[in-house]
């Protein structure tokens, strides 16, 4: 079965930063396009970036450009999320998401369980 | 742009609930619906605004195109009760709507 496995997620100060990693298994990691999307304590879902297949189109979202970085090693199944210049607003569960990579546009079909994190002071 | 209306409804098991989703532009039907629980992870609901994700119950029916799009519960059960948000899967930055709370009335 499709599991999805983030970690890295913390406490860190404004201004540093941080590096998500999710671990994927029970499927060819290597066919599909991967997300990360935040939620905000008490908000709604924000998509952040989305890398292809084979890791050579990444696009952002309009908040984490120039800022956040996502990559993937697909001899590891392996997505990351490099987080830079982190701010408050950054603050939220970060969860990733396997792209279903059909005709259907981009669109997420398994969700890891989210790894948290919290930019503070 | 994603506005999910209405932001929250209260409804008895066994309701018919609507939820609807515009988008700011015509998306034809680059459209997503998800579910979330509280504590969980989003579920895919339906994608490309009508087709059903496998496993999904068929009480459960999207609808629309362009810029209006619906999601319909037929008969509201227990574990329904949730958080709805449509997404748009065409353009980036993908976006999502506000989310509609679906609770008990």
């Amino acid at each position: 079965q499709v599991q999805l496995v983030e970690s890295g997620g913390g406490v860190v100060q404004p201004g540093r930063s941080l590096r998500l990693s999710c671990v994927a298994s029970g499927f060819t990691f290597s066919s599909h396009a991967m997300h990360w999307v935040r939620q905000a304590p008490g908000k709604g879902l924000e998509w952040v970036a989305v890398t292809s297949y084979d890791g050579s189109n990444n696009y952002y979202g309009d908040s984490v450009k120039g800022r956040f970085t996502i990559s993937r090693d697909n001899s590891k199944n392996t997505l990351h999320l490099q987080m830079n210049s982190l701010r408050p607003e950054d603050t939220a569960v970060y969860y990733c998401g396997r792209d279903c990579d059909d005709s259907s546009g981009y669109l997420i079909d398994y969700w890891g369980q989210g790894t948290p994190v919290t930019v503070s002071s | 742009q994603l506005t999910q209306s209405p932001s929250s409804v209260s409804a008895s098991v066994g309701d018919r609930v609507s939820i609807t989703c515009r988008a700011s532009q015509a998306i034809n039907t680059w459209l997503a619906w998800y579910q979330q629980k509280p504590g969980r992870a989003p579920k895919l609901l339906i994608y490309a605004a009508s087709t059903l994700q496998s496993g999904v119950p068929s009480r459960f029916t999207g609808s629309g195109s362009g810029t209006d799009f619906t999601l319909t519960i037929s008969s509201l059960q227990p574990e329904d009760f949730a958080t709805f948000y449509c997404q748009q899967t065409n353009s980036f930055p993908l976006t999502f709507g506000g989310g509609t709370k679906v609770e008990i009335k």
